[in-house]
């Protein structure tokens, strides 16, 4: 277990709708970033967050957008799903941006777009 | 761009000696990370790498030549749960990681 921790777990919508997806990071860490993994790929990177601003961004459209709290935790949230946004979503925290020696990452949200 | 190339299958026996490659093009380089995914797992850090040279943690060693842009995943004394995907990954300035499309290694007995 690493600490981090995801939720749902998984969640189906359909295509237009939104959705928001929530993470914890491990205790003591101020790092969060997001990545999106389809099946049979490497995880794609979204963004990072570093004390609650974003720092840094993967080639993903605007209708990705993120935030982090005080606490350190973080929110994905997708507008508009389409079809191919149906992947695992995973978070991972780590003590220091920039210098991401170790990643921790959560069990991840699947997530189903119909 | 950011790219890196990895085989996306390995198979090995039981007690054998695998080698993952894995070639990168960057800029803003700062090191090579490996993980572990079980199928249905979250990716977990196995290894990192910011100097040329080789990293030994137990059964998993790691080795990193930046003026190649090479770096390998060594498991050694395989065992049957080894059997999962690995990713390289790189760390670059911009505080992000760029992952590779992972390889798979079945362990048969």
């Amino acid at each position: 277990e690493t600490g981090v921790t995801q939720s749902p777990t998984h969640l189906i919508k359909t295509r237009g709708q939104q959705v928001t997806l929530r993470c914890s990071s491990q205790s003591g860490h101020n790092t969060v970033s997001w990545y999106q993994q389809a099946l049979g790929q490497g995880p794609q990177f979204i963004f990072q967050y570093y004390r609650e601003e974003e720092n840094g961004r993967g080639n993903f459209p605007p209708r990705f957008s993120g935030l982090q709290f005080p606490n350190y935790s973080s929110e994905l949230n997708v507008n508009a799903l389409e079809l191919d946004d149906s992947a695992l979503y995973l978070c991972a925290s780590s003590r220091l941006a920039g210098d991401q020696e170790t990643q921790y990452f959560g069990p991840g949200t699947r997530l189903l777009v119909l | 761009g950011q790219s890196l190339e990895q085989p996306s299958e390995v198979t090995a026996v039981e007690g054998a000696i695998v080698q993952i490659n894995c070639t990168y093009q960057t800029s803003g380089f700062y090191g090579l990370s490996w993980y572990q995914q079980h199928d249905g797992g979250a990716p977990t850090f196995l290894s990192y790498n910011a100097l040329d040279g080789l990293e030994e943690t137990g059964r998993f060693s790691s080795f990193l030549s930046r003026s190649d842009s090479y770096g390998y995943l060594l498991l050694q004394e395989l065992q049957m749960k080894d059997s999962a995907s690995y990713f390289c990954a790189n760390n670059t300035n911009a505080g992000k990681s760029t992952f590779g499309d992972g390889t798979t290694l079945t362990v048969k007995p």
